[in-house]
């Protein structure tokens, strides 16, 4: 199985501050990355499949870029509506893993 | 628009069989693989099964390989899943989600709200 790690595990910014967290593949997984938002009690929601394409409906504050094993993704500017903890989940294998996540919280 | 609800969770002794179902909504379901995901409380998320648009392929996890089957109705727009012999470890809750493709492209477009599982004594 292709193991997925995050870093950091959680960070505290500013409404406002740019922020960027990352992804991990153990082994090269192409650009089939894609990323999910998940809120406290609630499901996860596709933000950016493919590495670098956003999902219908997401705001273009959101970007991701990488391929391969390294993967990133930025928020340009943090609003009080992206606190949550971000996914990362490769499509390249059977079986389709997710990292462990990234916390992102209010400073 | 895309709704899928999940059903059938609950409390359920050690070694003892529960089925999930997820109704969906709002999108020609027989077209489309689906899965279920699971994530136990305060973890990240685990895959747990695929089924093929047609039913015809099927994956699943390790973890639940030999316990759990997953299955659909298309002329109900249903999909389920049965789970055996349940451990501690299995509880979560778990998640129907849509593939964005008939087959396992492996990206969860919609989600289910989730449906709570505990396996206890």
């Amino acid at each position: 199985d292709i193991q997925m790690t995050q870093s950091p595990s959680s960070l505290s910014a500013f409404v406002g501050d740019r922020v960027t967290f990352t992804c991990r593949a153990s082994q090269s997984v192409s650009s089939s990355l894609n990323w999910y938002q998940q809120k406290p009690g609630k499901a996860p929601k596709l933000l950016i499949y493919a590495a670098s394409s956003l999902q219908s409906g997401v705001p273009s504050r959101f970007s991701g870029s990488g391929s391969g094993t390294d993967f990133t993704v930025t928020i340009s500017s943090l609003q009080p509506e992206d606190f949550a903890t971000y996914y990362c989940q490769q499509s390249y294998s059977t079986p389709p893993t997710f990292g462990p996540g990234t916390k992102v919280d209010i400073k | 628009q895309v709704q899928l609800v999940e059903s059938g969770g609950g409390v359920v002794q050690p070694g003892g069989s529960l089925r999930l179902s997820c109704a969906a909504s709002g999108f020609t379901f027989s077209t489309y693989g689906m899965h279920w995901v699971r994530q136990a409380p305060g973890k990240g998320l685990e895959w747990v099964s695929f089924i093929h648009y047609d039913g015809s392929v099927k994956y699943c996890a390790d973890s639940v390989k030999g316990r759990f089957t997953i299955s659909r109705d298309n002329s109900k727009n249903t999909l389920y899943l049965q789970m055996n012999s349940l451990r501690a470890e299995d509880t979560a809750v778990y998640y129907c989600a849509k593939d964005y493709g008939s087959g396992n492209y492996y990206r969860f477009d919609y989600w289910g709200q989730g449906t709570l599982v505990t396996v206890s004594s």
